[in-house]
C-alpha cells in the first residue's frame, strides 16, 4: 500500500489566491482527518469525515477554509483567499473503522507558503 | 486541550534505553493512552497505545502504572532515527473515535 498520499508536497502562493491542497487516504480506510502544524500552535484537527460525510468541523479556523470528500477516495482542502497567517504544514490521515487500535495513519504533509 | 503533560526535551545515547515520561493525572477510565511520534518533516506515526496493561510492540513498550495516573513508554535500543518528537496523547471522549489532541510533545535526541 502506498500509504496516504498528499499533493501538492509544497505550495507558494500570494495573499488573496484560492489554494487546494488534496488528499488520497489509504484504501478501504472510512475516516479521514486533515491537520494544520504551526510552530505556534502545534498540530490541530481541522476536519474529520467518516463514510465522505463531514462528522466534526469545529477546528476550521474560518469560513475561507472548506473541505470536501467527493468519494472514498479523495478529499480537498480549500482555502479562499489566503492569507500570510494560513502559512503551515497540513497533514492529512486516515483510519479504518474496524481498527481497534484507533491508528491513524498520516501522509507526508503539504507545506503551504503565503507570501 | 491535552490531558498529558511531558518534557519538552530528552537526550539520549545510542544503543541506550529511552523512558520518556508522561503525565495524565485527569485519565478517565474508559480512556487509552496513545503514543505518536513525529520525525522532523513527517508526519506523526502510530507507535503504541494501551489502556491498563503494560504493553509491547516490535517499537517500543508501555508501562502504566496501577492508578493510570502517568506512563513511560521505552525505546529498548535506541537509535539515531529514533530522534523524533513523541507524543503522549489521551484519548478523548467515550465514542468509538475520539478526537486526538497532539500536544507540545518531548523532543528526543539520540546521540552517537
Amino acid at each position: 500500500d502506498a500509504g496516504v498520499i498528499q499533493s501538492p508536497r509544497h505550495e507558494v502562493t500570494e495573499m488573496g489566491q484560492e489554494v487546494t491542497l488534496r488528499c488520497k487516504p489509504i484504501s478501504g480506510h472510512d475516516y479521514l482527518f486533515w491537520y494544520r502544524q504551526t510552530m505556534m500552535r502545534g498540530l490541530e484537527l481541522l476536519i474529520y469525515f467518516n463514510n465522505n460525510v463531514p462528522i466534526d468541523d469545529s477546528g476550521m479556523p474560518e469560513d475561507r477554509f472548506s473541505a470536501k470528500m467527493p468519494n472514498a477516495s479523495f478529499s480537498t482542502l480549500k482555502i479562499q483567499p489566503s492569507e500570510p497567517r494560513d502559512s503551515a504544514v497540513y497533514f492529512c490521515a486516515s483510519r479504518e473503522i474496524e481498527d481497534n487500535t484507533d491508528t491513524q495513519y498520516f501522509g507526508p504533509g503539504t507545506r503551504l507558503t503565503v507570501l | 486541550d491535552a490531558k498529558t503533560t511531558q518534557p519538552p526535551s530528552m537526550d539520549c545515547a545510542e544503543g541506550r534505553a529511552a523512558n520518556l515520561p508522561c503525565n495524565h493525572s485527569t485519565i478517565s477510565g474508559n480512556e487509552y493512552v496513545y503514543w505518536y511520534r513525529q520525525i522532523h518533516s513527517q508526519g506523526p506515526q502510530y507507535i503504541i497505545h494501551g489502556l491498563k496493561n503494560n504493553e509491547t510492540n516490535e517499537m517500543a513498550s508501555l508501562i502504566i502504572t496501577e492508578d493510570r495516573k502517568s506512563s513511560t513508554l521505552i525505546l529498548p535500543h535506541a537509535t539515531l532515527r529514533d530522534t523524533a518528537v513523541y507524543y503522549c496523547i489521551v484519548r478523548v471522549g467515550g465514542s468509538t473515535l475520539g478526537r486526538l489532541y497532539f500536544g507540545r510533545g518531548t523532543q528526543l535526541t539520540v546521540w552517537p
